[in-house]
Protein backbone atom coordinates (compact mmCIF):
# COMPACT_ATOMS: atom_id res chain seq x y z
CA UNK A 1 0.00 0.00 0.00
CA UNK A 2 1.22 3.26 -1.27
CA UNK A 3 1.55 5.75 1.33
CA UNK A 4 2.43 9.59 1.61
CA UNK A 5 3.33 11.77 4.61
CA UNK A 6 4.16 15.31 4.43
CA UNK A 7 6.45 16.81 6.94
CA UNK A 8 7.99 20.46 7.91
CA UNK A 9 7.28 23.93 9.98
CA UNK A 10 3.92 25.17 10.50
CA UNK A 11 4.57 28.77 10.81
CA UNK A 12 6.90 30.61 8.58
CA UNK A 13 7.25 34.19 8.74
CA UNK A 14 6.42 36.60 5.83
CA UNK A 15 9.45 36.91 3.19
CA UNK A 16 11.02 33.50 4.21
CA UNK A 17 11.21 30.44 3.04
CA UNK A 18 8.63 27.70 2.90
CA UNK A 19 10.34 24.24 2.92
CA UNK A 20 7.91 20.58 3.20
CA UNK A 21 9.13 17.62 2.31
CA UNK A 22 6.69 14.29 1.47
CA UNK A 23 7.76 10.71 2.24
CA UNK A 24 6.87 8.19 0.45
CA UNK A 25 6.35 4.45 1.53
CA UNK A 26 5.08 1.38 -0.08
CA UNK A 27 6.74 2.57 -3.84
CA UNK A 28 10.16 3.92 -5.18
CA UNK A 29 9.80 7.25 -6.64
CA UNK A 30 12.15 6.41 -9.41
CA UNK A 31 10.39 3.62 -10.50
CA UNK A 32 7.38 6.05 -12.30
CA UNK A 33 4.65 8.37 -11.93
CA UNK A 34 4.35 12.31 -11.46
CA UNK A 35 5.03 13.41 -7.81
CA UNK A 36 3.47 16.26 -6.88
CA UNK A 37 2.18 19.22 -4.23
CA UNK A 38 -1.28 20.94 -4.48
CA UNK A 39 -2.91 23.70 -1.70
CA UNK A 40 -5.92 24.36 -0.09
CA UNK A 41 -6.03 27.63 1.10
CA UNK A 42 -8.66 28.50 3.69
CA UNK A 43 -11.93 28.96 1.92
CA UNK A 44 -10.99 28.72 -1.44
CA UNK A 45 -10.22 25.67 -3.85
CA UNK A 46 -7.68 23.04 -4.36
CA UNK A 47 -4.38 24.91 -6.44
CA UNK A 48 -2.15 22.80 -7.92
CA UNK A 49 1.39 23.89 -7.13
CA UNK A 50 4.30 21.46 -9.56
CA UNK A 51 4.72 17.98 -10.03
CA UNK A 52 8.15 16.38 -10.63
CA UNK A 53 8.39 13.33 -12.96
CA UNK A 54 10.43 10.25 -11.53
CA UNK A 55 12.92 10.98 -13.76
CA UNK A 56 13.89 14.58 -12.43
CA UNK A 57 11.56 16.73 -15.32
CA UNK A 58 9.79 19.70 -13.28
CA UNK A 59 6.56 21.32 -14.39
CA UNK A 60 5.02 24.07 -12.18
CA UNK A 61 2.25 26.69 -11.87
CA UNK A 62 2.82 29.60 -13.80
CA UNK A 63 1.22 31.62 -11.11
CA UNK A 64 4.16 31.06 -8.72
CA UNK A 65 6.44 33.19 -10.86
CA UNK A 66 9.44 31.62 -9.87
CA UNK A 67 9.06 31.38 -6.38
CA UNK A 68 8.80 27.18 -6.09
CA UNK A 69 10.78 24.70 -7.01
CA UNK A 70 10.10 20.51 -6.19
CA UNK A 71 12.83 18.06 -6.30
CA UNK A 72 13.87 14.30 -5.45
CA UNK A 73 15.79 12.18 -2.43
CA UNK A 74 15.92 8.98 -4.06
CA UNK A 75 18.07 8.04 -0.98
CA UNK A 76 15.37 8.63 1.45
CA UNK A 77 12.76 8.00 -1.38
CA UNK A 78 10.99 11.43 -0.43
CA UNK A 79 10.55 14.82 -2.95
CA UNK A 80 10.58 18.21 -1.59
CA UNK A 81 8.70 21.44 -1.90
CA UNK A 82 10.31 25.03 -2.03
CA UNK A 83 8.60 28.19 -1.83
CA UNK A 84 10.34 31.62 -1.45
CA UNK A 85 9.03 34.91 -0.66
CA UNK A 86 6.21 33.36 1.19
CA UNK A 87 2.95 35.95 1.79
CA UNK A 88 -0.11 35.51 4.04
CA UNK A 89 -1.58 34.69 0.60
CA UNK A 90 0.32 31.25 1.11
CA UNK A 91 -1.36 30.24 4.13
CA UNK A 92 -2.69 26.83 3.24
CA UNK A 93 -2.92 22.97 3.83
CA UNK A 94 -0.24 21.96 1.82
CA UNK A 95 -0.83 18.28 0.46
CA UNK A 96 1.84 16.32 -1.68
CA UNK A 97 0.19 13.57 -3.87
CA UNK A 98 1.14 11.29 -6.56
CA UNK A 99 0.07 11.45 -10.06
CA UNK A 100 -0.53 8.78 -12.68
CA UNK A 101 -1.74 9.46 -16.49
CA UNK A 102 -5.36 10.22 -15.68
CA UNK A 103 -5.14 11.32 -12.13
CA UNK A 104 -3.83 11.37 -8.72
CA UNK A 105 -4.08 8.81 -6.98
CA UNK A 106 -2.60 8.66 -3.91
CA UNK A 107 -2.45 11.77 -1.38
CA UNK A 108 -0.92 12.80 1.94
CA UNK A 109 -3.48 13.77 4.85
CA UNK A 110 -2.09 17.70 4.50
CA UNK A 111 -0.12 19.26 6.41
CA UNK A 112 -1.15 23.12 7.58
CA UNK A 113 1.17 26.08 6.89
CA UNK A 114 0.45 29.45 8.75
CA UNK A 115 2.19 32.48 7.39
CA UNK A 116 2.54 34.99 10.23
CA UNK A 117 5.07 37.38 11.59
CA UNK B 1 -4.55 28.38 -19.09
CA UNK B 2 -7.94 26.69 -18.82
CA UNK B 3 -10.32 27.67 -16.48
CA UNK B 4 -12.73 25.16 -14.94
CA UNK B 5 -16.20 26.06 -13.56
CA UNK B 6 -17.90 23.91 -11.59
CA UNK B 7 -21.69 24.89 -10.40
CA UNK B 8 -23.36 24.84 -8.35
CA UNK B 9 -21.21 25.94 -5.44
CA UNK B 10 -23.17 24.32 -2.94
CA UNK B 11 -25.98 21.44 -3.26
CA UNK B 12 -28.77 20.43 -0.44
CA UNK B 13 -29.73 16.67 -1.02
CA UNK B 14 -31.39 14.36 0.75
CA UNK B 15 -30.06 11.29 2.26
CA UNK B 16 -30.88 8.89 -0.46
CA UNK B 17 -31.63 11.69 -3.05
CA UNK B 18 -29.51 12.44 -6.30
CA UNK B 19 -26.71 14.93 -6.81
CA UNK B 20 -25.67 16.40 -10.11
CA UNK B 21 -22.70 18.65 -10.37
CA UNK B 22 -21.54 20.01 -12.96
CA UNK B 23 -18.16 21.60 -14.52
CA UNK B 24 -17.59 23.70 -17.74
CA UNK B 25 -13.94 23.88 -19.36
CA UNK B 26 -13.19 27.23 -21.32
CA UNK B 27 -11.80 25.01 -23.65
CA UNK B 28 -12.02 21.25 -24.95
CA UNK B 29 -10.21 18.87 -22.66
CA UNK B 30 -11.80 15.87 -24.59
CA UNK B 31 -12.20 13.32 -22.17
CA UNK B 32 -9.34 14.44 -20.05
CA UNK B 33 -11.16 15.12 -16.94
CA UNK B 34 -11.04 14.08 -13.30
CA UNK B 35 -13.49 14.29 -10.18
CA UNK B 36 -12.05 14.33 -6.62
CA UNK B 37 -14.09 13.79 -3.22
CA UNK B 38 -12.21 16.11 -0.05
CA UNK B 39 -13.68 15.71 3.14
CA UNK B 40 -12.61 18.36 5.79
CA UNK B 41 -9.51 17.09 7.73
CA UNK B 42 -8.59 14.06 5.05
CA UNK B 43 -7.08 13.39 1.93
CA UNK B 44 -8.78 14.54 -1.38
CA UNK B 45 -9.63 10.84 -3.22
CA UNK B 46 -9.66 10.50 -6.80
CA UNK B 47 -13.09 9.52 -8.02
CA UNK B 48 -13.40 9.68 -11.54
CA UNK B 49 -10.99 9.75 -14.55
CA UNK B 50 -11.46 9.92 -18.23
CA UNK B 51 -14.61 11.76 -17.65
CA UNK B 52 -16.25 8.49 -17.13
CA UNK B 53 -13.66 5.97 -15.92
CA UNK B 54 -13.88 4.88 -11.85
CA UNK B 55 -11.00 4.70 -9.92
CA UNK B 56 -10.65 1.67 -7.64
CA UNK B 57 -12.81 1.07 -5.04
CA UNK B 58 -15.45 3.90 -5.76
CA UNK B 59 -19.01 2.81 -5.47
CA UNK B 60 -21.09 2.88 -8.85
CA UNK B 61 -23.79 5.29 -7.16
CA UNK B 62 -20.62 7.37 -8.84
CA UNK B 63 -20.80 8.19 -12.19
CA UNK B 64 -19.56 10.48 -14.66
CA UNK B 65 -20.40 11.80 -18.59
CA UNK B 66 -19.63 14.58 -20.83
CA UNK B 67 -16.55 15.01 -23.29
CA UNK B 68 -15.32 18.36 -25.01
CA UNK B 69 -16.26 21.35 -22.05
CA UNK B 70 -19.42 20.23 -20.45
CA UNK B 71 -19.33 17.33 -17.83
CA UNK B 72 -21.70 16.03 -15.00
CA UNK B 73 -20.38 14.30 -11.77
CA UNK B 74 -23.67 12.24 -10.73
CA UNK B 75 -24.30 10.74 -7.21
CA UNK B 76 -27.48 8.51 -6.83
CA UNK B 77 -28.90 7.08 -3.55
CA UNK B 78 -26.46 9.58 -1.77
CA UNK B 79 -25.22 8.24 1.41
CA UNK B 80 -23.92 10.11 4.73
CA UNK B 81 -19.97 9.49 3.44
CA UNK B 82 -20.53 11.12 0.46
CA UNK B 83 -21.51 14.70 1.68
CA UNK B 84 -18.10 16.37 0.96
CA UNK B 85 -16.66 18.73 -1.52
CA UNK B 86 -16.10 18.02 -5.07
CA UNK B 87 -13.88 19.19 -7.53
CA UNK B 88 -13.13 18.64 -11.30
CA UNK B 89 -9.87 18.61 -12.60
CA UNK B 90 -8.55 19.30 -16.22
CA UNK B 91 -4.96 17.22 -17.69
CA UNK B 92 -5.52 17.51 -21.35
CA UNK B 93 -3.29 20.99 -21.59
CA UNK B 94 -0.67 20.95 -18.53
CA UNK B 95 0.97 22.87 -17.27
CA UNK B 96 -0.92 24.03 -15.30
CA UNK B 97 -3.02 21.13 -14.66
CA UNK B 98 -6.70 23.36 -13.08
CA UNK B 99 -9.40 22.82 -10.56
CA UNK B 100 -12.70 24.13 -10.56
CA UNK B 101 -13.65 25.88 -7.36
CA UNK B 102 -15.71 22.80 -6.34
CA UNK B 103 -19.19 22.12 -5.02
CA UNK B 104 -20.14 21.38 -1.31
CA UNK B 105 -22.75 18.27 -1.39
CA UNK B 106 -24.80 19.13 1.82
CA UNK B 107 -27.83 17.67 3.93
CA UNK B 108 -30.64 18.85 2.74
Amino acid sequence: QVQLQESGPGLVKPSETLSLSCAVSGFSINSGYYWGWIRLPPGKGLEWIGNIYHSGGTFYNPSFKNRVSISLDTSKNQFSLTLTSVTAADTAVYYCARRGTYGSDTWGQGTLVTVSS
Amino acid sequence: EIVMTQSPATLSVSPGGRATLSCRASQSVSSNLAWYQHKPGQAPRLLIYGAFTRATGVPDRFSGSGSGTEFTLTISNLQSEDFAVYYCQQYDNWPPLTFGGGTKVEIK
